[in-house]
């Protein structure tokens, strides 16, 4: 079946505009993350949903960051007035019940704030 | 807090030679699992193994095999006969099975580069 995917994969904003990323996880996965991955790091955890619930958001860098997943399937990770901080990659990632440790993951959006 | 060390930024070896790839961790829970990542140029990173912190059981899979040690708190990635196509970025993760809420806690990954 189809993977995690992402859109759009490639964003280029001014510093100070908003964006908005997307993901679609595999159909039927309930849990669903966000990653951060700077240049030359691993990734680091944003934020993470349980079906539409946000259970943990405890990586969320600032209040510019904002994520949501209103019915449970489709995940936006929004941010506000962007820095040049902000320049990283934004990984998805979900998992299903029954391998709840395993996250598959998308191939990420790379972000470049000028 | 939990973290993961892997010293080892870059690697080149030749194809065909053996190549390992260190994984330090620290935690101060007894159950966790740990992970290794392979994220290609493409920048998806795919799952190669999952490791549960009860079972020490080496593991092999084709040129991949993985060794944990929990005395020296270390999950090391060993490629037998590299190729070209095993050139990418590893990452070793670890998540706590208790409280941990499910999130991956990375290290730095290791960029391997295999020439002919």
């Amino acid at each position: 079946g189809a993977g995690v995917s992402q859109s759009p994969r490639y964003k280029v904003a001014k510093r100070g505009q908003d964006v908005a990323l997307r993901c679609d996880p595999i159909s039927g996965h309930v849990s669903l993350f966000w990653y951060q991955q700077a240049l030359g790091q691993g990734p680091e955890f944003l934020t993470y949903f349980q079906n539409e619930a946000q259970l943990d958001k405890s990586g969320l860098p600032s209040d510019r960051f904002f994520a949501e997943r209103p019915e449970g399937s489709v995940s936006t990770l929004k941010i506000q007035r962007t820095q040049q901080e902000d320049s990283a990659v934004y990984l998805c990632a979900s998992s299903s019940n029954r391998a709840a440790y395993e996250q598959y993951f998308g191939p990420g959006t790379r972000l470049t704030v000028t | 807090a939990q973290k993961v060390t892997q010293a080892q930024t870059e690697i080149s070896v030749v194809e065909k030679e053996d190549v390992t790839l260190d994984c330090v961790y620290e935690t101060r829970d007894t159950t966790y699992y740990l992970f290794w990542y392979k994220q290609p140029p493409s920048g998806e990173l795919v799952f190669l193994i999952r490791r549960n912190s009860f079972d020490e059981q080496n593991e092999i899979s084709g040129r991949y095999s993985w060794n944990f040690q929990k005395s020296t708190s270390s999950f090391n990635f060993t490629i037998t006969a590299s190729q070209v196509v095993d050139s990418a970025v590893y990452f070793c993760a670890l998540i706590l099975l208790t409280g941990g809420g499910n999130k991956l806690t990375f290290g730095t990954g290791t960029q391997l580069k295999v020439e002919l």
